[in-house]
């Protein structure tokens, strides 16, 4: 079966600083990979994705993301942070033959002024 | 009104109440999804359908009855909840399997006294 795991439970960082919050799978074969963003109080939001092709995916808010299979990593980055990038962020697996998707127990994100 | 919407948003029960949480999606999806987000613990899959069809029911008690009238509409029936129920209820949507992203709708914050 496959598995997320999210490393860091809480990151800081300075406002303008680079980010890169990492997201390792464990899954055989091709799996289908997704970063998550969570405001408080709020569902989740649709970041960016990867099924196949291009390693480097592009997303919302000027996040990127790399799929490295030799890795088994999926790790979500941003060239420079804002305050309103303070929320959690989730990375969820899927392998294409079910309805659902795995997700990471999450990585919250404090970002200082 | 788009997306995903959840209502009500904030829900305060006792344990001897029944209440309901409702979810519809305007998206077109054909699977709709239930969530539980505790403090402290990973989002917790309930229940998965697609086509209407009940395809997941990850081992949750009976006292939380879903229901899945048409592929627009989703409902949480609860009974006799216990304290530890309260959580952050999450409906999410998809095209089916898990090759598709979710939409996550807001919530509803449940407290069970």
């Amino acid at each position: 079966a496959q598995s997320v795991t999210q490393p860091d439970i809480h990151i800081t960082v300075s406002e303008g600083a680079s980010l890169e919050l990492r997201c390792n799978y464990s899954y055989g074969a091709t799996p289908y990979l997704f970063w998550y963003v969570q405001s408080p109080g709020q569902g989740l939001q649709l970041l960016l994705k990867y099924f196949s092709g291009d390693t480097l995916v592009q997303g919302i808010k000027g996040f990127e993301a790399e799929f490295k299979r030799s890795q088994s990593s999926f790790n979500l980055r941003k060239p420079s942070v804002h305050w309103s990038d303070a929320a959690e962020y989730f990375c969820a697996v899927g392998d294409g033959r079910d309805d659902k998707i795995i997700f990471g127990k999450g990585t919250r994100l404090h970002i200082l002024p | 009104e788009t997306g995903v919407t959840q209502t009500p948003r904030h829900l305060v029960m006792g344990m001897t109440n029944k209440k309901s949480l409702k979810c519809e999606q305007h998206l077109g999806h054909n699977a709709m999804y239930w969530y539980k987000q505790s403090a402290k613990k990973p989002l917790e899959l309930m229940f998965v359908y697609n086509f209407k069809e009940q395809t997941e029911n990850n081992s949750v008690p009976s006292r939380f009855s879903p229901e899945c009238p048409n592929s627009s509409h989703l409902f949480l029936h609860l009974h006799t909840l216990q304290p530890e129920d309260s959580a952050l209820y999450l409906c999410a949507s998809s095209q089916g399997r898990s090759t598709y992203e979710q939409y996550f709708g807001p919530g509803t914050r449940l407290t069970v006294t």
